[in-house]
């Protein structure tokens, strides 16, 4: 049946921890991730990505740790700052070259001052 | 760049009206998303274009919706007629041909009464 609404996980960190965001996908001949972040009112953006090939790419105060045995996906955000919170989405793209991305729910992430 | 241009940012509609959504995406990219975000069911895919051909349709609810891609640089997603249901905030989102990340516009939030 239908749910009311999707609950969205929410982390709350404080300023300045370090974040670890979460995401399991589903398709494990997928060859291809990204994380988007999408803030109130704006579409996604995209942060970082990595191919099925690599376990971990860091980016600016971002990471991504991808663990295929497990299809399991993190970002991982260091130092957080209040302009961090917004939604986190995880994508996958599957082995098919279709160009789709499939889209995780998502993960509100709320920095406190 | 002007990046993915979506208009209007914001509609009001009434039940049993037309509504056209239109979006101009990045200059040089090849393939074209639009996507329906939603409490209910957060972002799905509803069909995407490459090379002003559309490819995969699978995610259109209804009959009542339709797109078209004229030209490389416009697209529009209409709905006739809408109803209350469809209110949701609709993305279009690009990208360049063998590459995965997507741009995304900034969003239309449709409101049908």
């Amino acid at each position: 049946g239908e749910s009311v609404g999707l609950h969205l996980p929410t982390l709350s960190v404080q300023e300045g921890d370090n974040s670890i965001i979460n995401c399991a996908y589903s398709n494990s001949a997928s060859d291809y991730f990204i994380w988007y972040k999408q803030e109130s009112g704006k579409g996604p953006q995209f942060i970082i990505d990595i191919r099925s090939n690599m376990d971990k790419r860091q980016g600016q105060r971002v990471t991504v740790l991808l663990n295929k045995t497990v299809k399991h996906l993190s970002l991982q955000i260091a130092a957080t700052q209040p302009g961090d919170s917004a939604v986190y989405f995880c994508a996958e793209h599957g082995s098919s070259n279709t160009g789709k991305l499939i889209f995780g729910q998502g993960t509100t992430l709320q920095v406190k001052p | 760049d002007a990046g993915v241009i979506q208009s209007p940012r914001h509609e009001v509609t009434e039940m049993g009206q037309e509504v056209t959504l239109r979006c101009k995406p990045i200059s040089g990219h090849n393939s074209l998303f639009w996507y329906r975000q939603t409490m209910m069911r957060g972002l799905e895919l509803l069909i995407y274009f490459n090379n002003n051909v559309p490819i995969d349709d699978s995610g259109m609810p209804e009959d009542r919706f339709s797109a078209k891609m004229p030209n490389a640089s416009f697209s529009t997603l209409k709905i006739q007629p809408s109803e209350p249901r469809d209110s949701a905030v609709y993305f279009c989102a690009s990208k360049e041909d063998g590459t995965y990340e997507q741009y995304f516009g900034p969003g239309t939030r449709l409101t049908v009464t």
